[in-house]
């Protein structure tokens, strides 16, 4: 059965460091999406992308943040300047043009800013 | 703007039913998703709904849907230790492309 891949599955990283999470979604899927989850949070919605632009972000997605889809696979997340409050699992999540939303959630990275 | 909002926990003996509810204010939400976070792991998408359904039954899980009251439920017959996990209800408003609002999730604990 087709899956959302991510990696890596965990990342540490220096305050102030850039950091590129991967994901790579369903291969036939049109929209992508960011969502992250602080520890004990809600899984809040960061970006979703369609047709190579961001189609709609949330007040979480600063500056700081950009996706890119480089090549026919990858979806990537970059983080220019971490900081601590980033801390947090990032999941990817892609949906294709079915006849309802349902969005497949990759196994997510978490991501441990130091 | 919109809110999901669900009780955090939730402890059932096994064999038992099950019932998480789940509110939200969004009256015009067109799909209503379960998920299922196990510790470690990703979402699992466990069933949805949309929103002219009343019901929808998929094995042991019953979904229930009350548009008046923006009330949706998720029950799991016969309840197994495998089904600990935390359940995280999730709408959408729109068909393509936009953004899920989550719930906080529900922490359900199976007790033998």
């Amino acid at each position: 059965e087709p899956e959302v891949t991510q990696t890596p599955s965990h990342q540490v990283t220096q305050m102030g460091q850039e950091v590129i999470l991967r994901c790579v979604p369903i291969s036939n899927h049109l929209y992508f999406y960011w969502y992250r989850q602080i520890l004990g949070q809600k899984v809040e919605f960061l970006v979703s992308f369609y047709n190579n632009e961001i189609s709609e972000k949330s007040e979480i997605f600063d500056d700081q943040f950009s996706v890119e889809r480089p090549d026919g696979s990858n979806f990537t997340l970059k983080i220019r300047s971490t900081k601590l409050e980033d801390s947090a699992m990032y999941f990817c999540a892609s949906s294709g043009a079915g006849g309802y939303n349902e969005q497949f959630f990759g196994p997510g990275t978490r991501l441990t800013v130091l | 703007g919109e809110d999901v909002e669900q009780s955090l926990f939730l402890s059932v003996r096994e064999g038992d039913s099950s019932v998480i509810n789940c509110t939200y204010t969004d009256s015009s939400s067109t799909y209503l998703y379960w998920y299922k976070q196990e510790p470690g792991a990703g979402l699992q998408l466990l069933t949805y709904i949309f929103s002219n359904m009343d019901m929808k039954q998929d094995q042991r899980l019953t979904v229930l849907l009350n548009k008046k009251d923006k009330h949706l439920s998720l029950r799991i017959a016969d309840t197994q230790t495998g089904d600990s996990a935390i359940y995280f209800c999730a709408e959408t408003t729109d068909n393509y492309g936009q953004n899920f609002v989550f719930g906080p999730g529900t922490r359900l604990s199976v007790l033998p």
